[in-house]
């Protein structure tokens, strides 16, 4: 299995305040995704990265912002947690022109 | 806007039963589609196919693609309670950046 890490596992916030996720790899993909999971919508892309510093919008981009400052590393950033936002969470990583593999997941609860 | 529809949304069959999961898909300029199987955590890799009409195979699983029907079918026989899950179906299209768009999911029960 590739070696992907999410963290947290769980969090419950606040409404308002800022949250990052963090999604740590280690099979050197050029690749990485964050989506989210929710009853009757699958997984859905929020923002991906094809390299460091090199990062697009996916089709729930709104509110959400990322960061890859390391091949290993990718950050989720909800600004201003909005109640909406509660989901699951799981990052992806590719090295190209195969499958994707898929972090644990990040359960997060906004109240 | 490139989209993926999967069918039926939900299927409950009893163990030995042979199922049969649709996925049809509308992307620009398709390069491949996957099919991952998801219990309580990750999803988890099952095929990739390219071409249209090579059946991909895994003990009880199965899969194939129709690229000019624009849909894909996974199989499996002889199902076992280990089999419940959602199974996801991904196209991934050549414009743009390497991604994966998904649909919705089949989520299957398998009854003892």
């Amino acid at each position: 299995d590739a070696g992907i890490t999410q963290s947290p596992r769980h969090k419950v916030t606040e409404t308002g305040t800022p949250v990052t996720l963090r999604c740590h790899q280690t099979e050197n993909h050029r690749y990485m995704y964050w989506y989210r999971q929710d009853p009757g919508h699958g997984l859905r892309l929020i923002h991906y990265s094809y390299g460091v510093k090199d990062t697009d919008k996916g089709e729930v981009s709104d509110g959400y912002s990322v960061s890859r400052s390391k091949t290993e590393d990718f950050l989720l950033t909800l600004e201003s947690a909005t109640s909406s936002q509660t989901s699951v969470y799981f990052c992806a990583t590719a090295a190209g022109e195969s499958e994707a593999f898929f972090g644990q997941g990040t359960r997060l609860t906004v109240v | 806007e490139d989209k993926v529809v999967q069918s039926p949304l939900s299927l409950v069959v009893h163990e030995g039963d042979t199922v049969t999961l649709n996925c049809s898909y509308e992307v620009t300029n398709f390069r491949s589609l996957l099919w991952y199987k998801q219990e309580k955590k990750a999803p988890t890799f099952l095929f990739m196919l390219t071409s249209s009409g090579i059946e991909k195979k895994s003990g009880r699983l199965s899969s194939i693609l129709d690229k000019k029907e624009l849909f894909s079918i996974l199989n499996i026989t002889a199902t076992q309670t280990g089999d419940s899950a959602v199974y996801l179906c991904a196209v991934t299209p050549t414009s743009g950046t390497y991604k994966y768009i998904f649909g919705t999911g089949t989520r299957l029960k398998v009854l003892a």
